[in-house]
């Protein structure tokens, strides 16, 4: 079975642009995560959906924005582009939603984005 | 207070040791704990997951959870060369949400 796919692989902006990250997750899984990951950090929480549904919101400012499709795929869009935005991003898929119970999240190979 | 704490390393061990990774959180009420592999230039590759105080195990790896201390702790056993990577622990807050807030990692290197 595929795992969670992302794209594009790598990524490079100039500061003020706009990106959009692509995420499909496990075969058969609803909910998608988003991670922020800088250098020499772990990944830091940014959305969480399930259903086209958002779920979980980390502490990012309102230029991070996410929506889930009706096929459970995820974008993650950046407006006007900080050189702190430099990042791996990463989505993460788990098996169905229930409040109160965490279920394991898998990672994709992530999008790696470089500002300038 | 940081909510999420690992010793950074590096760590190193030889070939064939055990090696023993920690990590404390903060938040009493945490329900699942989760130990991410990390090769350099890669994404996190889930290893292990624990949910009720003890120790569980797969193959080399045994998970330890006392959530009295507020500790989980990660044991390799037999480590080799190919176990050399950052090791993040992971833990979700209570109310029981899909965050998950990681420490910063443990770098592991195994020395053949």
């Amino acid at each position: 079975d595929a795992g969670v796919t992302q794209s594009p692989t790598h990524l490079i902006k100039t500061r003020g642009q706009q990106v959009t990250l692509r995420c499909s997750p496990i075969s058969g899984h609803k909910s998608v995560s988003w991670y922020q990951q800088v250098l020499g950090q772990g990944p830091q929480f940014i959305f969480q959906y399930y259903e086209k549904e958002e779920r979980g919101r980390g502490n990012f400012p309102d230029r991070f924005s996410a929506r889930q499709f009706p096929n459970y795929s995820s974008e993650l869009n950046v407006n006007a582009l900080l050189l702190g935005d430099s990042a791996l991003y990463l989505c993460a898929s788990s098996s169905p939603y229930q409040t109160g119970i965490t279920y394991e999240q898998y990672f994709g190979p992530g999008t790696r984005l470089t500002v300038t | 207070q940081k909510e999420v704490e690992q010793n950074s390393g590096p760590l190193s061990v030889p070939e064939g040791a055990i090696a023993s990774l920690n990590c404390t959180y903060s938040d009493r009420g945490s329900q699942s704990f989760f130990w991410y592999r990390q090769y350099s230039g890669k994404s996190p590759e889930l290893i292990m997951s624990i949910y009720s105080n003890g120790d569980k195990e797969d193959g080399r790896f045994t998970a330890q959870l006392n959530k009295a201390s507020q500790y989980v702790s990660l044991l390799i056993r037999d480590s080799q060369p190919s176990d050399s990577a950052t090791y993040l622990c992971a833990v979700t807050p209570q109310g029981g949400s899909e965050k998950l807030v990681f420490g910063k990692g443990t770098k592991l290197t195994v020395n053949p």
